[in-house]
């Protein structure tokens, strides 16, 4: 049973396109994050919801924007996709916002052409 | 600012050779230290965590870290490395914030 699942796991697009990235944990965890891991590896908070609610938005280009339907659910949608949005996206989950172990996803590599 | 430091970008070492690899964190107040390893192609994992209690935390695969208040470090150490413990390596501290920050990584590379 996957604890954090992302999809796609894989993303190549063109610059200018709308995507989207869907995560979802089965943990029951009310916390979920995005993060992006640039190509030097560097893992750099994006965004928090805590039961739906955001709680951390980082300096973030409007273009991201983060969707929690459910507190089981944190989607990232990106608009106008551009070449320095390439890395690799990490959905992350934990039991509430003072339970400070995190659980990540797989990771989703965009690529954006 | 805040911010974590991990002083070694790439280190390489031979099989059955002792691991150190160093952190340092900036952040004042109390603070929650974690290591994570991404094998290559795979997603981060925890090796292990600092809370509180005792200084010496040990983890999986063999691995421990001593956290050291006075110095602002959390250095993870294993006595004898494998070439499966190849992969890049993350300390991240979290304190009045629920999000992690993440050094910059140290890539490990274990030659048979």
């Amino acid at each position: 049973d996957t604890a954090v699942s992302q999809t796609p796991k894989y993303l190549v697009t063109q610059m200018g396109n709308d995507k989207s990235i869907k995560c979802e944990q089965n943990l029951g965890h009310d916390t979920m994050y995005w993060y992006k891991q640039d190509s030097k590896k560097f893992l750099k908070i994006m965004f928090s919801y805590n039961n739906k609610e955001l709680i951390i938005n980082e300096t973030v280009p409007n273009r991201f924007s983060p969707k929690s339907p459910d507190k089981a659910h944190l989607n990232l949608h990106i608009n106008s996709l551009e070449l320095g949005d390439s890395a690799v996206y990490f959905c992350a989950s934990s039991r509430d916002r003072l339970n400070y172990e995190q659980y990540f996803g797989p990771g989703t590599r965009l690529t954006v052409t | 600012a805040q911010s974590v430091s991990q002083h070694n970008h790439h280190v390489i070492l031979s099989e059955a050779a002792s691991l150190e690899l160093g952190c340092n964190y900036s952040y004042g107040g109390t603070v929650n230290l974690f290591w994570y390893v991404q094998y290559p192609g795979q997603h981060l994992q925890l090796l292990l965590k600092y809370f509180s209690g005792d200084p010496l935390v040990k983890g999986i695969k063999g691995f421990e870290a001593e956290f050291i208040k006075s110095k602002f470090s959390f250095n993870l150490r294993k006595p004898s490395v494998q070439w499966s413990d190849t992969a890049e390596y993350f300390c991240a501290v979290n304190s009045e914030r629920p999000d992690m920050r993440f050094g910059a990584g140290t890539r490990l590379t274990v030659k048979p």
